[in-house]
């Protein structure tokens, strides 16, 4: 398996823009979590699903962030409008139901 | 709500010297615990559970952890450190009773295997 998969890796935009991170979980995982880790905040859990279905997203931080999972194999983070204070690493992480994550790569966010 | 508290920024130990990574938690209820590895640029790594059992838990690359409820604390360890384990170490807390998948993660501690 080739785990979890976020695209892109690296993404670098004007403030203002719409970004959209893209994940593929690991097929057969019915749960998938995105978090974005910066150096003064840490891990924050931003949102997670549940077959598909959005669970909590409490720690989404404003209404510019948006979540969707169409289906079992995707899942996007949206931005819109970016602003610098965005910039983070953003990770995409999966589980089959029996508590630990695989988290993806993660996607390196910054917006100028 | 759940909480995780790792006291330690920094760890530094000498290749071949055992290690420890202190984690503290707070639960309502009794804990799932987690410890994960990040290495530079890369996505965080399970290294091992604790769900019920045993309180010494084995993992992968040689770490282990011991869960002490009386103290609240999950510490990681591993007998001989290795230059290779120098990475971000990241333990996490789940409560049984929560029926979501609500994972909180501690700040991090990063630690230092000097050659």
């Amino acid at each position: 398996d080739a785990g979890v998969i976020q695209s892109p890796r690296h993404e670098v935009t004007e403030m203002g823009q719409e970004v959209t991170l893209r994940c593929k979980p690991i097929s057969g995982h019915n749960s998938l979590f995105w978090y974005r880790q910066t150096m003064m905040r840490g891990l924050e859990l931003l949102i997670y699903f549940n077959n598909n279905v959005p669970i909590d997203d409490s720690g989404m931080p404003e209404d510019r962030f948006s979540a969707k999972m169409p289906n079992a194999s995707f899942s996007t983070l949206k931005i819109q409008p970016s602003e610098p204070r965005d910039s983070a690493v953003y990770f995409c992480a999966s589980s089959p139901g029996t508590n630990e994550q695989f988290f993806g790569p993660g996607t390196r966010l910054t917006v100028l | 709500a759940q909480s995780v508290a790792q006291p330690e920024d920094q760890v530094n130990v000498a290749e071949g010297n055992p290690l420890t990574v202190k984690c503290t938690y707070s639960v309502s209820g009794n804990p799932y615990l987690f410890w994960y590895v990040q290495y530079p640029n890369r996505g965080l790594q399970f290294l091992l559970k604790y769900i019920t059992g045993d309180n010494l838990v084995k993992g992968s690359y040689g770490f282990e952890a011991e869960f002490n409820k009386s103290q609240t604390s999950f510490h990681l360890k591993k007998p001989s450190a290795l230059v290779s384990d120098s990475a971000l170490y990241f333990c996490a807390v789940r409560d049984q009773n929560d029926y979501g998948q609500n994972f909180v993660f501690g700040p991090g501690t990063r630690l230092s295997v000097l050659p």
